[in-house]
């Protein structure tokens, strides 16, 4: 059972560079989330989507960009970095419905210098 | 939008000591969940709670859920090193177009002296 996995687990930007952050997820899942954590901040949401072709934004969607072609994929895009995006980012899913858990990937360390 | 208040922020406890942790909100929430992050790695839940006043138990974790729905805590009996770790209780809520979101607390750090 692989769950949520998410690539890279490491990586290190410059400034005003461009990457992807892949999430992919077997379990069928219909949500899926990006979640960016920041010491002693808890978890912030980024943006999600409850299904294949359909995101929205969260708490702090600025300077990012998803896509969800795939019930599996959802990348998260970063076009310009910033070193405010230095950070943790992790990709959680879950079935649709009041009571279902959400299961988290093991996150990517981003910096930005 | 909603927030969540967790603490204690950190705790430094002697292995055997019994933990207590809570989490209360300005919001109701339907659901409550409790997960534990490790180094290096994401969250992983350990109990979920579902109606006012349940309490739940997994192993040497309890947990319970506020009657007011405004509020939960996490009790860990007789830690031992491997408890170490941040926990972070989590308040599920509707928040509009069928879509139901999570707020997080921002963890309690365990640090357990053996």
């Amino acid at each position: 059972n692989a769950g949520v996995t998410q690539t890279p687990k490491f990586r290190i930007l410059k400034i005003g560079q461009s990457m992807t952050l892949q999430c992919t997820q077997d379990m069928n899942h219909n949500y899926m989330y990006w979640y960016r954590q920041d010491p002693g901040m808890g978890l912030k949401l980024i943006y999600y989507s409850v299904g294949a072709g359909i995101t929205d934004k969260g708490e702090v969607p600025n300077g990012y960009n998803v896509s969800r072609s795939t019930t599996e994929d959802f990348p998260l895009r970063l076009e310009l970095a910033a070193p405010s995006q230095t950070s943790v980012y992790f990709c959680a899913s879950r079935y649709r419905g009041l009571n279902e858990k959400l299961f988290f990937g093991s996150g990517t360390q981003l910096s930005v210098l | 939008g909603q927030q969540l208040n967790q603490s204690p922020q950190s705790m430094f406890i002697q292995e055997g000591e019994d933990v207590s942790m809570n989490c209360t909100s300005s919001s109701i929430f339907n659901t409550w969940l409790w997960y534990k992050q490790e180094p290096g790695e994401g969250p992983v839940l350990l109990i979920a709670l579902y109606k006012a006043g349940e309490l739940t138990s997994n192993g040497r974790l309890t947990a319970q859920f506020g009657i007011t729905r405004k509020d939960s805590f996490l009790n860990i009996s007789a830690s031992i090193p491997s408890d170490v770790g941040i926990y972070f209780c989590a308040g599920q809520g509707y928040s509009g177009a069928g879509s139901y979101q999570l707020t997080f607390g921002k963890g309690t750090k365990l640090s357990v002296i053996p």
